[in-house]
């Protein structure tokens, strides 16, 4: 039984809408992460968190934002999709600094923009 | 700074056979190392990690062994079955920097199992 949900798993849009992607997880993890996937597999970091009300930019730029107003929440939003956002986006959380905590990953959504 | 390589991929093989997956990575300091599977239309899975120089991880029947002076993770296993096939990905998690805990992984590796 998965611990991190992520909804919706498949998504498809038009050009222009704003979208929500949901991440939730039940193991009190404090940090939580999305991940950009490309179609090659490789994973980029675009956002984090520490906790609540802390969000950073990961390694990848991105016109996403996050919120974190509650511990188990970390939902990832986009004010007007493009079809450059299409793409499988993972949501995953650790706990915080435990001499390299593993990650915990949904199963991700999978989002097309037409 | 810190990253991560490991071998291009698709790997294919037969069932039974042995399968070794190469890791290298550079980093500052101690990083602890990870390796990940993730099965199609799943997200990623910790497969093992290793968290000192000399550790191994095992889960599986997958090994690998933290090797400091060859900087190197090597992922193993005696004999796949057609139920391994996925994308394996390496990993090493950022002591250091403002990224503290931020896993850095590879690009990752196909592998298909044959019956």
């Amino acid at each position: 039984e998965a611990d991190i949900y992520q909804t919706p798993r498949y998504l498809v849009i038009g050009t222009g809408k704003k979208i929500t992607l949901e991440c939730s997880q039940t193991m009190g993890h404090d940090k939580m992460y999305w991940y950009q996937q490309d179609p090659g597999m490789e994973l980029h970091l675009i956002h984090y968190s520490y906790g609540v009300n802390s969000t950073e930019k990961g390694d990848l730029s991105s016109e996403s934002t996050v919120s974190r107003i509650r511990t188990e929440h970390f939902p990832l939003t986009l004010e007007s999709a493009r079809p450059s956002h299409t793409s499988q986006y993972l949501c995953a959380s650790s706990a915080l600094y435990q001499g390299g905590s593993p990650l915990h990953f949904g199963n991700g959504t999978r989002l097309t923009v037409t | 700074g810190n990253s991560v390589t490991q071998m291009e991929g698709p790997v294919t093989l037969s069932e039974e056979a042995f399968l070794t997956i190469n890791c290298t990575y550079t980093a500052t300091g101690y990083p602890s190392l990870f390796w990940y599977v993730q099965y199609p239309g799943e997200g990623l899975q910790l497969l093992l990690k290793a968290t000192k120089a000399d550790d191994k991880g095992s889960n599986k029947g997958f090994e690998a062994t933290y090797r400091k002076e060859t900087t190197s993770f090597h992922l193993e296993k005696g004999s796949v079955q057609v139920s391994d096939s996925a994308v394996y990905f390496c990993a090493l998690s950022d002591h250091y920097g403002g990224s503290q805990g931020n896993l850095i992984f590879g690009k990752g590796t196909k592998l298909s199992v044959k019956p």
